[in-house]
């Protein structure tokens, strides 16, 4: 079944600075990938996502890029703020099932 | 609106009782989702409906029971839990079960079982 790796499993950043997180998925038929942001004691929110037939995608200062001969996904986050402190999963996703496979999640915590 | 309200919020149950998770959205999604979620780690599938009909269930066992009684509202049933499952619920749904629908979660429902 497919696997989703995603690094790293924590990160800290200065504030203005970005900050990247990857991951990696081994189902060469999974076409959909989300991100989501998780606030302590709060739901997953999506953030951003991307489907196959794209290679990058933007949402203000957030971006997603995918390769997918190389099965890679990365969360691109630019002018960092200590709002986005939180942890952010990595998803993949495929056909008709639908089944949100997670990466373990990256703590990112943007100092002021 | 990408609603989904659960209730309640917060559970604490002794491992003899019976209760009862609710989920409900009114946005004319037709697949909805139970997953659990400890803390630290990712949440984990439990149960996908599909048009008001049973999907997939990832092997959990029978002491959760999941109902879907209309296309808007999603049940978890719980009985003779372990301290283990404490956990936090969490409920979504789709426009369709297929990878081109993005999964919407609620706010989710704080288990304790004690």
């Amino acid at each position: 079944g497919e696997n989703v790796e995603q690094h790293p499993s924590t990160l800290s950043v200065q504030e203005g600075d970005s900050a990247v997180i990857k991951c990696t998925y081994s189902d060469s038929a999974s076409n959909y990938f989300p991100w989501y942001k998780q606030e302590l004691g709060k739901r997953p929110q999506l953030i951003i996502d991307i489907r196959s037939n794209v290679g990058e995608k933007k949402d203000q200062r957030i971006a997603v890029t995918l390769n997918k001969t190389a099965k890679h996904f990365s969360l691109h986050i630019t002018e960092t703020q200590p709002e986005d402190s939180a942890v952010y999963f990595c998803a993949s996703k495929q056909g008709s099932q639908g089944n949100l496979i997670f990466g373990k999640g990256t703590k990112l915590s943007v100092k002021p | 609106d990408t609603e989904v309200t659960q209730t309640p919020k917060h559970l604490v149950m002794g491992m003899t009782n019976k209760k009862s998770l609710k989920c409900e959205q009114h946005m004319g999604h037709r697949a909805m989702y139970w997953y659990k979620q400890k803390a630290k780690k990712p949440p984990e599938l439990m149960f996908v409906y599909s048009y008001e009909k049973l999907s997939i269930n990832e092997s959990v066992p029978s002491r959760f029971s999941p109902e879907c009684p209309n296309s808007s509202l999603l049940n978890l049933h719980l009985h003779a839990l372990q301290p283990e499952d404490s956990a936090l619920y969490l409920c979504a749904s789709s426009q369709g079960q297929g990878a081109q629908n993005t999964i919407y979660f609620g706010e989710g429902s704080w288990l304790t079982v004690v």
